[in-house]
């Protein structure tokens, strides 16, 4: 079974300038999550999607952070402008389903995007 | 304010002894704890989890103990192999699975 693909894999930027990040979850998945972690910090979830509606949001920063998830397969984060603090490794994972009857199913995570900004 | 804790950023073991990883958490609406390990570039991978209604869960060397009275758990490795150096996020999540929620991490170094 292929794992979650991430491109690309590392990405420097100058600030204010744009960036995409492009996840190709595992086939079947119907949940997507991307997570920001900043160096020495655990991963802090951004946005969740399950199919191709949004979840959860809560912490994703909407002046500048966008994410979509088109047809419920793939997805695409955006950062415009970039600001000097997003530099992090932006993580994508998915898991089978979204229990709505409670419960949580295994996240597999990516190798991630390291993105820094000067 | 740090819902997921791991006071330990560092812990070295001998090959072969027990290694024992903390975490602590403050939000009492948890329900599920997951333990993650990650390799210098790559993602996290699951290691095991365990729900707020048991207080113990094995999956071959590694257990996980909750003490949902103190909002404490705890990753046992035994015996602790050098394979096992990575660095281990403790998770917790509600009993949907939202509001995932990762501790800062520890970083296991085992020594042969």
């Amino acid at each position: 079974e292929a794992g979650v693909a991430q491109s690309p894999r590392y990405k420097i930027i100058e600030k204010r300038q744009s960036v995409a990040f492009w996840c190709n979850p595992i086939s079947g998945h119907a949940t997507l999550y991307w997570y920001q972690q900043i160096l020495g910090q655990g991963p802090k979830l951004l946005i969740q999607f399950q199919n191709n509606g949004v979840v959860d949001d809560s912490q994703l920063p909407k002046d500048r952070f966008s994410a979509e998830r088109l047809k419920g397969v793939d997805s695409t984060l955006k950062i415009q402008p970039a600001k000097l603090e997003d530099s992090a490794v932006y993580l994508c994972a998915s898991s089978r389903l979204y229990r709505s009857g409670g419960g949580t199913d295994t996240q597999y995570f990516g190798p991630g995007t390291r993105l820094t900004v000067l | 304010d740090q819902q997921v804790k791991q006071n330990s950023p560092s812990l070295s073991v001998q090959e072969g002894r027990i290694s024992i990883l903390n975490c602590d958490y403050t939000n009492s609406m948890f329900d599920y704890f997951l333990w993650y390990k990650k390799y210098p570039a790559e993602g996290p991978t699951f290691l095991i989890s365990i729900s707020s209604i048991k207080d113990k869960n094995e999956d071959g060397r590694f257990t996980v103990f909750l003490n949902k009275s103190a909002k404490h758990l705890s990753l046992h490795i035994v015996p602790s192999q050098p394979g096992d150096s990575a660095v281990y996020f403790c998770a917790a999540s509600g009993n949907y699975g939202q509001n995932f929620v990762f501790g800062p991490g520890t970083r296991l170094s085992v020594l042969p």
